[in-house]
């Protein structure tokens, strides 16, 4: 039983595209995030929700809509791809209503953009 | 805001061993220090962490101290064992707030030899 899962583990697409990421966790952490890991392996975090609520929204273009439908649930969608956006996006929830404490990531989706 | 330094960058170290990760941060309000491992192809998993109320944590072969005037924490692993290898990250955050953020560092590439 994976606690948070995230599809596709791969993304390849074109330059201009339109894409999601779909996370999930049944962990029943009422806070998630999606970090960015670039090829220097650095983490970096660019949204934070709360129960549904955003929190953090860390200047990321707005090309990158994050949607929480359910507490359980935190999609990543990106519009207009760009090669810069090619990375690893990582999902994590905490079971912390505040801050960033003990965090339980995903697997990564590998996003290669062409 | 807050920068975390992460040293070295890349550790080989002989099974059996011990392997030290040295991390400095620069806000002295941060008062949460987490250490995260990621394996290849995994997303980071929570290792180990500490409080600035506390000066050193251990479990099992792992250890974290924390040297608050200093501003500096470190990460050690004694009895090194080839499932040790991995990228480690430390990171730091200040508790207590919702929009509070966690800074990672840029992670240490520990190679276990035979």
């Amino acid at each position: 039983d994976t606690a948070v899962s995230q599809t596709p583990k791969y993304l390849v697409t074109q330059m201009g595209n339109d894409k999601s990421i779909k996370c999930e966790q049944n962990l029943g952490h009422d806070t998630m995030y999606w970090y960015k890991q670039d090829s220097k392996k650095f983490l970096k975090i660019m949204f934070s929700y709360n129960n549904k609520e955003l929190i953090i929204n860390e200047t990321v273009p707005n090309r990158f809509s994050p949607k929480s439908p359910d507490k359980a649930h935190l999609n990543l969608h990106i519009n207009s791809l760009e090669l810069g956006d090619s990375a690893v996006y990582f999902c994590a929830s905490s079971p912390y209503r505040d801050g960033n404490e003990k965090l339980f990531f995903g697997s990564g989706t590998q996003l290669s953009v062409l | 805001g807050e920068n975390v330094e992460q040293h070295p960058s890349t550790l080989s170290v002989q099974e059996g061993d011990s392997a030290v990760i040295k991390c400095t941060y620069s806000d002295s309000a941060s008062n949460y220090f987490p250490w995260y491992k990621q394996e290849l192809g995994k997303g980071p998993q929570l290792i180990i962490d500490i409080r600035s109320n506390v000066g050193e944590k251990k479990d099992q072969r792992i250890a974290v101290t924390l040297n608050k005037t200093a501003k500096h924490f470190s990460l050690h692993i004694t009895e090194t064992q080839p499932e040790d290898s991995a990228v480690y990250f430390c990171a730091a955050s200040i508790q207590g707030g919702r929009d509070d953020k966690i800074i990672f560092g840029k992670g240490t590439r520990l190679h276990i030899l035979p």
